[in-house]
């Protein structure tokens, strides 16, 4: 049972426009919730991360919203640019006990078109 | 800053054989973890440590055996590579999640086939 899902395997935005990227998570026990970005043959990157007390974090073109009663979290990128596209995983860090092991979701694969 | 380096980047192997990812860090983080990902899979852990001399079971542990006899370095083995195994090994670091939070900082990659 998948507790942080990524919904959509897939997005294509135009450049310059906003890409949005969605996850979901059941378990109501996660202290931070994190984005990686991934391009093809690197290993992933630390992107943005916020907190649970928090419902925003911003880190210049890159804001992230945490809705807790939907169990929700989006990655706004404005504007979005060619350089964006990777594959972005939303992760989230359970607030105790076992080494408090990272959960993963599946990863959408952004693509910005010229 | 050299960060997480994991050698080799491509390996194949046969079945039934033999080898170590290797895996060190730059960084003094007492954290490090084995990772593979494999196509509609995302990423699932192997094995993880806390700090030297002590490692634990991920979700993925069978057929891969680690250990940790300094902060530095944590190779992965493979005693007896199977075709099942055949993926893209990740190496990641950070300082220890129990303690304090830190993002995870990930390796480049070892792309395993085994046939």
């Amino acid at each position: 049972d998948q507790q942080v899902k990524q919904n959509s395997p897939s997005l294509s935005v135009q450049e310059g426009r906003i890409s949005i990227l969605n996850c979901d998570y059941t378990n109501s026990m996660f202290d931070y919730f994190l984005w990686y970005k991934k391009y093809p043959a690197e290993g992933p990157t630390f992107l943005i991360s916020i907190s649970s007390i928090k419902d925003k974090n911003e880190d210049g073109r890159f804001t992230v919203f945490l809705n807790k009663s939907a169990k929700h979290l989006s990655l706004h990128i404005v504007p979005s640019q060619p350089g964006d596209s990777a594959v972005y995983f939303c992760a989230a860090r359970p607030n105790a006990g076992n080494n408090r092991k990272l959960i993963w979701g599946l990863g959408t694969s952004l693509a910005v078109n010229p | 800053n050299a960060g997480v380096t994991q050698t080799p980047k491509f390996q194949v192997l046969k079945t039934g054989q033999s080898m170590t990812l290797q895996c060190a860090q730059d960084m003094n983080h007492e954290y490090m973890s084995w990772y593979r990902q494999d196509p509609g899979m995302g990423l699932r852990l192997i094995h993880y440590s806390v700090g030297a001399g002590i490692t634990d079971q991920g979700e993925v542990p069978n057929g891969y055996n680690v250990s940790r006899s300094t902060t530095e370095d944590f190779p992965l083995r493979l005693l007896s590579a199977a075709p099942s195994q055949t993926s893209v090994y990740f190496c990641a670091s950070s300082t220890n999640p129990g303690v304090s939070y830190s993002p995870l900082h990930f390796g480049n990659g070892t792309r395993l086939t085994v046939t």
